[in-house]
């Protein structure tokens, strides 16, 4: 079946530490994507990258990094730089062909900072 | 830069009622996409239904409608015969082309509660 996946589905990280939050597609989608939602909120955009070894930064990349080394990865980090990492992170995927395309969205990670 | 509105930060309806989750939006783009997407208490996020802005028919999709208004900026959903199946949360986006790439602009929700 072709979807997205999202590893772990809980983190919890101690102040200070570097996390890295999986994302794979196999959908052969181009465009990959990485939101933040914290609770009553909407989603709001971290990093996002149309194409291999390419990527752009969002409205709140501060603190994050990410790679794209592979087509259908696409890796976060959250860096100690992040003053309030503790939230709910949804990855999602679209084919370039078209404009106004759907968003696929993998099942998420919840961080938790103790 | 695009902006999405959504009022309602909760709404209640009873079990086979229709209801209208409302939705405005900002943009001097002429050519753009709105979008509605659904999350229940387990976190993922489905699509629902999309609406072009150069579309001149409402989107419709099973029990999902679009009531779009181009002039007025709104991009209003209406589910028909809600079941409890769909209390969630329900977001409405707006692409973003600007610079080429294509993001979404999410509104902060509306929570939907059908009681039996």
């Amino acid at each position: 079946d072709g979807g997205i996946t999202q590893s772990p589905k809980y983190l919890f990280r101690k102040e200070g530490q570097n996390v890295t939050l999986s994302c794979e597609q196999n959908l052969n989608h181009d465009a990959m994507y990485w939101y933040r939602q914290d609770p009553g909120q909407g989603l709001r955009l971290i990093y996002y990258s149309q194409i291999v070894n390419d990527f752009q930064k969002g409205d709140i990349a501060e603190g994050y990094s990410v790679s794209r080394e592979k087509k259908e990865s696409f890796p976060l980090t959250v860096t100690s730089a992040q003053k309030n990492p503790t939230a709910f992170y949804l990855c999602a995927s679209t084919p370039l062909a078209g404009f106004y395309n759907e968003q696929f969205f993998g099942p998420g990670t919840r961080l938790t900072v103790l | 830069a695009q902006k999405i509105t959504q009022t309602q930060p909760g709404m209640f309806v009873q079990e086979k009622e229709a209801v209208t989750l409302d939705c405005t939006y900002d943009t001097s783009d002429q050519s753009y996409g709105l979008f509605w997407y659904k999350q229940p208490s387990s976190g993922e996020m489905i699509f629902l239904i999309y609406q072009g802005s150069y579309d001149e028919q409402n989107a419709t999709e099973g029990r999902y409608s679009l009531n779009f208004q181009k002039a007025r900026k709104s991009a209003n959903l209406v589910i028909s015969a809600s079941q409890l199946g769909d209390s969630a949360m329900y977001f409405c986006a707006m692409s973003d082309a600007q610079g080429g790439s294509e993001k979404l602009v999410f509104g902060k929700g509306t929570k939907l509660t059908v009681n039996p």
